[in-house]
């Protein structure tokens, strides 16, 4: 029974699509995240979302917007993909939004841009 | 903008040795710090963690130092086991923040 699922595991698309990728927890964990490993496999943040803020890293472009329709569900909606969009997208939760007790991870989804 | 960092990009060890994993941050106002694992095509798990106030913390084979001053930490696996080849990040935090160092490739040889 996977804690943070993610949806697909693997997206190739063609630029200028917009995609989504799922997220769910089922752990009740109150906050959400959105990370991307990038070329260098650096996990940078993206967003974090609890049920009182959506906080979002400034250099995140526009095109990327999270939307959560329910405590359990972060879905990352992406515009008009472009070539450097390509990289491994993690959703990950946590018990509160310190997350002193570790993050859980879904397993990521590789998007591919053509 | 490496807030974290793992100068490491890999390391090898020989089983039932001791594996060191270092890491070092640059801001002062992360106030925990974490260590994770990654498997091939699996999400990071959360291994042990440590807050700021602390120097050591130890669970089981895993061990992590902290030294506030020098703004290091690192990971003690002993003894190391070749289930332990893996990807480790660390990761700093601080109020919905959490900074990832880019990995050191463990590989535990039999």
């Amino acid at each position: 029974d996977t804690a943070v699922s993610q949806t697909p595991k693997y997206l190739v698309t063609q630029m200028g699509n917009d995609k989504s990728i799922k997220c769910e927890q089922n752990l009740g964990h109150d906050t959400m995240y959105w990370y991307k490993q990038d070329s260098k496999k650096f996990l940078k943040i993206m967003f974090s979302y609890n049920n009182k803020e959506l906080i979002i890293n400034e250099t995140v472009p526009n095109r990327f917007s999270p939307k959560s329709p329910d405590k359990a569900h972060l879905n990352l909606h992406i515009n008009s993909l472009e070539l450097g969009d390509s990289a491994v997208y993690f959703c990950a939760s946590s018990q509160d939004d310190r997350a002193n007790y570790g993050y859980t991870f879904g397993s990521g989804t590789r998007l591919t841009v053509v | 903008d490496q807030q974290v960092k793992q100068n490491s990009p890999s390391l090898s060890v020989q089983e039932g040795r001791i594996s060191i994993l270092n890491c070092d941050y640059t801001n002062s106002m992360f106030d925990y710090f974490l260590w994770y694992k990654k498997y091939p095509a699996e999400g990071p798990t959360f291994l042990i963690s440590i807050s700021s106030i602390k120097d050591k913390n130890e669970d089981g084979r895993f061990t992590v130092f902290l030294n506030k001053s020098a703004k290091h930490l690192s990971l003690h696996i002993v003894p190391s086991q070749p289930g332990d080849s893996a990807v480790y990040f660390c990761a700093a935090s601080a109020p919905n923040d959490m900074r990832f160092g880019a990995g050191t490739r463990l590989t535990v040889k039999p």
